[in-house]
């Protein structure tokens, strides 16, 4: 089963930031948070982890709230090549994960 | 860095044949390997996990005999298909662990069509 879940879609414009929440109240003590992105029929683009300090690099942040029971990924400049699928996944186990529009 | 690749890119063969799909590190040494399976509109699978120079860890449901699974080096893992049927036509991905137990490393995949 899945450890985490996520809204199955969101959008948003071009220029703003986008908000991508992840529920996974589950999560062990020493279970990191792992984010990737999907484009249609490629494989899986890593995005950023964390255990429970925020964190930020040159494609998002991720926000991790204090009991680790979820987490927030933060893209602040969407644009439409971020248009994707967005896992969030404890472990190796995949949920459904977020389909991102992003529109002009 | 972190590349990895996956070749074929695609395939097309006859039911009852196998099929053998390769997953390389191109730029780093992978202890550990995954093999996922994807249907259309659906998440990635986790179909087992491989460790250079042992036996794989399948997956619940995961049948070892027929998706076999061979981790001689530390660049390279190979999935087999062994007498393909039409329902194993699906997308296959492959990751590789780079310096965390789950940081994954994703190949492009594998398109594999059984007629």
């Amino acid at each position: 089963d899945a450890k985490t879940t996520q809204p199955t879609s969101m959008d948003c414009a071009e220029g703003r930031a986008a908000n991508l929440p992840c529920n996974h109240s589950t999560i062990s003590g020493n279970e990191y948070v792992y984010w990737y992105r999907q484009i249609h029929s490629q494989g899986p683009q890593y995005i950023i982890h964390g255990l429970k300090n925020n964190e930020t690099n040159e494609m998002a942040s991720l926000i991790i709230t204090e009991d680790r029971k979820s987490s927030t990924l933060i893209l602040p400049h969407a644009t439409l090549r971020d248009t994707a699928v967005y896992y969030c996944i404890v472990k190796l186990i995949f949920g459904t994960g977020t389909r991102l529009q992003v529109f002009p | 860095g972190a590349v990895v690749s996956q070749h074929p890119s695609w395939v097309i063969c006859k039911s009852g044949t196998s099929v053998k799909i390769e997953c390389r590190s191109l730029d780093f040494q992978a202890t550990t390997m995954f093999w996922y399976r994807q249907f259309p509109k659906q998440s990635l699978m986790l179909m087992a996990t491989s460790n250079e120079g042992s036996k794989a860890t399948y997956e619940q449901g995961v049948e070892k005999d027929k998706f076999l699974i061979n981790h001689a080096s530390l660049t390279l893992s190979t999935l087999t298909v062994t007498s393909a049927h039409p329902e194993d036509s699906s997308f296959y991905i492959c990751s590789a662990s780079g310096a965390g137990p789950y940081e994954q490393y994703f190949g492009p995949g594998t398109r594999l069509t059984v007629t």
